[in-house]
């Protein structure tokens, strides 16, 4: 059973353009939400993250714009650049309500950033 | 370089062989994570340590799985018997207990012939 649904599989962006990815989720005990970064044979690198008691956060180009009600979060990339071209995964983690930050990751969108 | 490291980066075995892979932590992160990534997919949990205890296993872990931690330093990951299903991507992260920011290794790709 899939506990982080992640879409789109991949997208396609013009350089300057925004790149969005969404997530979805069903367990309300998830308290902690990251997005990691991944490229060919590296491991994957965090790049931002959230807890669900604030609506939107951003460092730099990158947002997160969370929606609890809908259990929903999704990455916005704004002035996509080629070096942006990579795969991303969206995760949650539920400590305070398990004592366990185990990582569940989403299957993965892979971004590719045309000049 | 602080960052997390494997060893090795890439290994081929025969089925039936046995395989080690070794983790070297950020150095003060008392924290220390498996995940296993095949291809197309995200990282999914094997299990994890603080300091030297093992806390939680997946039951992806089989029998043939085990893992050590045995100073809260540097980890071990031994897969027995290899069959060609354990072909994968096997990733090592490491965290402070506070804040949960997990960072990730360079990965260790496991492909069993």
């Amino acid at each position: 059973q899939q506990q982080v649904k992640q879409s789109p599989q991949s997208l396609i962006v013009q350089k300057g353009g925004i790149s969005i990815i969404n997530c979805a989720y069903e367990n309300t005990a998830f308290d902690y939400f990251p997005w990691y970064q991944q490229f060919p044979g590296k491991g994957p690198a965090l790049l931002i993250a959230i807890r669900p008691d604030v609506s939107e956060k951003k460092e730099g180009r990158f947002t997160i714009s969370f929606n609890k009600s809908a259990k929903q979060f999704s990455l916005h990339i704004m002035d996509s650049q080629p070096g942006d071209s990579a795969t991303y995964f969206c995760a949650a983690s539920y400590y305070q309500f398990y004592n366990t930050d185990k990582l569940i990751f989403g299957t993965g969108t892979r971004l590719q950033v045309f000049p | 370089d602080t960052g997390v490291s494997q060893n090795p980066r890439h290994k081929i075995t025969k089925r039936g062989q046995n395989v080690t892979f070794r983790c070297d932590p950020i150095s003060e992160h008392n924290r220390l994570y498996w995940y296993r990534q095949t291809l197309g997919q995200g990282p999914e949990f094997l299990t994890y340590f603080q300091n030297e205890a093992q806390l939680e296993k997946s039951r992806l872990l089989s029998d043939r799985f085990s893992a050590e931690r045995p100073k809260g330093s540097f980890s071990t990951l031994e897969i027995q018997r290899t069959e060609q299903g354990d072909s994968a991507m096997y990733l090592c992260a490491s965290s402070l207990s506070i804040p949960l920011r997990q960072y990730f290794g360079p990965g260790t790709r496991l492909t069993v012939t």
